[in-house]
């Protein structure tokens, strides 16, 4: 596609429930970005892939979180037994390579649990 | 880690005003860009300047990595400027971008 793909684009779980967010990066992007964003404060780290591997996952808060990206395309963000503090929207970026270059963003996920 | 703090923290103008934002970092930067994140969360780029000057219709940036600051101009603010405007930027020793706190504009009709 164009740009990068989010979905869905709403989620509301009940807590303790396991939840997936995917996201479809640009077509070519080597680089792929987790970061969620609560209200009121700018986006957050959570993971870094290049290619197939993560090569920075120090974003992640804790070991409920865990993301794969097996194909060096398209990523899924697992979040297990979730919490009211999950809540968030959560996005993901790609990058045609690394660290000088230019990151697009998804319309992100808002995920709710309550 | 890098530091980046963006001024002013909110913004009110009417519309037809010219408005510049400032975003300063504490260190070095390889990588550095202004997002816009309209009412409905999406993030729209709108420059990505490590240095130099560039000019994109109304909205211009100009980044002066010796002096580790950018600034955002808007010229003749429309309604549709609203939204949180963020600068985020990575260093040589870091793959995510660090984001400022944003600066909040809102333009009166």
């Amino acid at each position: 596609g164009a740009g990068v793909s989010q979905t869905p684009s709403n989620k509301v779980t009940e807590k303790g429930k396991y939840v997936e967010l995917r996201c479809d990066p640009i077509s070519g992007h080597t680089a792929l970005y987790w970061y969620r964003q609560s209200l009121g404060q700018g986006p957050e780290f959570l993971i870094y892939f290049q290619g197939t591997g993560a090569a920075d996952d120090s974003g992640l808060p804790n070991d409920r979180f865990f993301a794969v990206r097996p194909e060096g395309s398209v990523s899924t963000l697992k979040i297990q037994r979730t919490e009211r503090g999950d809540s968030a929207v959560y996005l993901c970026a790609s990058s045609p390579s690394g660290a000088n270059t230019e990151a697009f963003f998804g319309q992100g996920t808002r995920l709710t649990v309550v | 880690g890098i530091q980046v703090e963006q001024s002013p923290p909110d913004l009110i103008l009417q519309e037809g005003a010219n408005s510049t934002l400032r975003c300063n970092f504490s260190d070095s930067v390889n990588n550095l860009q202004w997002f816009h994140q309209n009412p409905w969360g999406q993030l729209i780029n709108l420059f990505y300047i490590p240095s130099g000057t560039k000019q994109n219709g109304r909205l211009s940036a100009t980044t002066v990595a010796t002096e580790r600051y950018s600034l955002l101009y808007i010229s003749s603010s429309q309604t549709t400027d609203s939204g949180v405007y963020f600068c985020a930027v990575k260093g040589d020793s870091n793959y995510q971008l660090i984001w400022g706190a944003g600066t909040k504009l809102i333009i009166k009709p």
